[in-house]
């Protein structure tokens, strides 16, 4: 069964407006991961962040990590049209495999 | 650097027909992975390999057959295709960051209809 679980389903919003997208999970991991899928296309990662951390930046990204909740946040920052896409948290459990959410759906309108 | 290639791309089967989809990766990763992916239910893991000669099961492997001969390849086969496998196929492969954290890089997928 999937380990994270996104929510929204799905986000509509402007350009230049922000995007957050939610993670939970349910067992103890090593890490939380953040992939993008345009449409069509495979999934490209994003970035990682660590059990030991609590936030990362990379760019207009900004991802934060809450072990006692079990949950993440994605953080898009001025959003553009290229954003447009499908974006997954995968936990590592330190195992074989990572595990993938149902993802959320981003739709950034000019 | 191709990254990770998959081949085909699309193929249309019909019930009870047999093929095999073929993922190559050129960055000489040990791990390979073989995911579907369907409406509203994310990625879902059916078989994966740690090395060269082993393969294990995943999630959802019943209906699926896998082999890695060569390092760089892993082979996903259906035996006798059946409509539920309807889907779009993603292959990956896993490389360690030096902090030990490990991502993956993916194909751009296989889209397989099943009449």
């Amino acid at each position: 069964s999937q380990q994270g679980e996104e929510d929204p389903q799905a986000l509509s919003i402007q350009e230049g407006e922000n995007a957050t997208m939610n993670c939970s999970y349910k067992t103890s991991i090593n890490n939380l991961q953040w992939y993008r899928q345009n449409s069509g296309r495979g999934l490209v990662h994003l970035i990682l962040i660590r059990s030991n951390e609590r936030e990362k930046h990379s760019g207009r990204l900004r991802v934060t990590l809450d072990t006692s909740k079990k949950s993440s946040s994605l953080l898009i920052t001025a959003s553009r049209a290229a954003d447009t896409a499908s974006y997954f948290c995968a936990t590592d459990k330190a195992g074989t495999a990572l595990i993938f959410g149902k993802g959320t759906t981003l739709s950034v309108s000019s | 650097n191709a990254g990770v290639t998959q081949t085909p791309k699309f193929r249309v089967l019909k019930t009870g027909q047999s093929m095999t989809l073929l993922c190559a990766q050129d960055m000489n990763h040990e791990y390979m992975y073989w995911y579907r992916q369907d409406p509203g239910m994310g990625l879902r893991l059916i078989h994966y390999s740690v090395g060269e000669g082993t393969t294990a099961k995943g999630e959802v492997p019943d209906g699926y057959n896998v082999s890695r001969l060569k390092k760089q390849n892993f082979l996903l086969g259906l035996e006798s295709a059946a409509p539920s496998q309807t889907s779009v196929y993603f292959c990956a492969s896993r490389q360690t960051l030096n902090s030990g954290a490990n991502v993956l890089t993916f194909g751009a997928g296989s889209r397989l209809t099943v009449l």
